[in-house]
């Protein structure tokens, strides 16, 4: 069974500077994906950014970047320069190799900017 | 060109009562998949629907059943309410699945927040 853990329930930034939000995962497949989105308190999950397991570079979506750490079986997202829209929570997420877009989740790191 | 969008936004039932929501999913997407997300939780998968059928299922009991229609709309029926089945119900779509790869993102909609008192 796959297995997301995210160990940091709140952080605090102050606008423009980076924030690294914590991600490890668990799973016995070889070939995964790893999602992070943000969730404001509209409740719309949005797509940040995404690692495939096979991938040798880390991936970067403007501010975003994801640090990946295969070994260690960690995808901590950066964001970098903080705005105060970044405010939200955040969830890092696997999907297995079936394909079939089924995701599981970590319980979220609520990300707040503080001006 | 219109998201995936559910209805109703908001939903307040009484314990033991029925209750059905609904989601459309993004235009061109033919599969979608129910989360529910309990307060300070991460979402949870309840199942998949693809081709009007039922192709996978999380960790729900039998009072959580679906539907698909010929035009890939979903909807979620949740019977004999219980209390610890308030939660935001989120619906994501997929594209095809010749279109899909492993990164392909499931878009989400806004969810509907049901609480059962």
């Amino acid at each position: 069974a796959q297995k997301i853990t995210q160990t940091q329930p709140g952080m605090f930034v102050q606008e423009k500077e980076a924030v690294t939000l914590d991600c490890t995962y668990d799973t016995s497949d070889q070939s995964y994906g790893l999602f992070w989105y943000k969730q404001p308190s509209s409740g719309e999950m949005i797509f940040l950014i995404y690692q495939g397991s096979y991938d040798e570079q880390n991936a970067t979506e403007g501010r975003y970047s994801l640090n990946f750490q295969k070994a260690r079986k960690s995808a901590n997202l950066v964001i970098s320069a903080s705005q105060l829209g970044d405010s939200a929570m955040y969830f890092c997420a696997m999907r297995d190799h079936s394909g079939y877009s089924t995701l599981t989740f970590g319980k979220g790191t609520m990300l707040l900017v503080s001006p | 060109d219109a998201g995936v969008t559910q209805s109703p936004t908001h939903l307040i039932k009484t314990r033991g009562q029925q209750v059905t929501l609904r989601c459309s999913p993004k235009s061109g997407h033919d599969t979608v998949s129910w989360y529910q997300q309990a307060l300070g939780q991460g979402p949870q998968f309840i199942f998949q629907y693809y081709e009007e059928e039922e192709r996978q299922r999380g960790n729900f009991p039998d009072r959580f059943s679906g539907h698909q229609f010929p035009n890939y709309s979903s909807e979620l029926n949740v019977n004999a309410l219980l209390l610890g089945d308030s939660a935001l119900y989120l619906c994501a779509s997929s594209p095809p699945a010749r279109g899909r790869s492993m990164n392909t993102e499931a878009f989400f909609g806004q969810g509907t927040r049901l609480t059962v008192v």
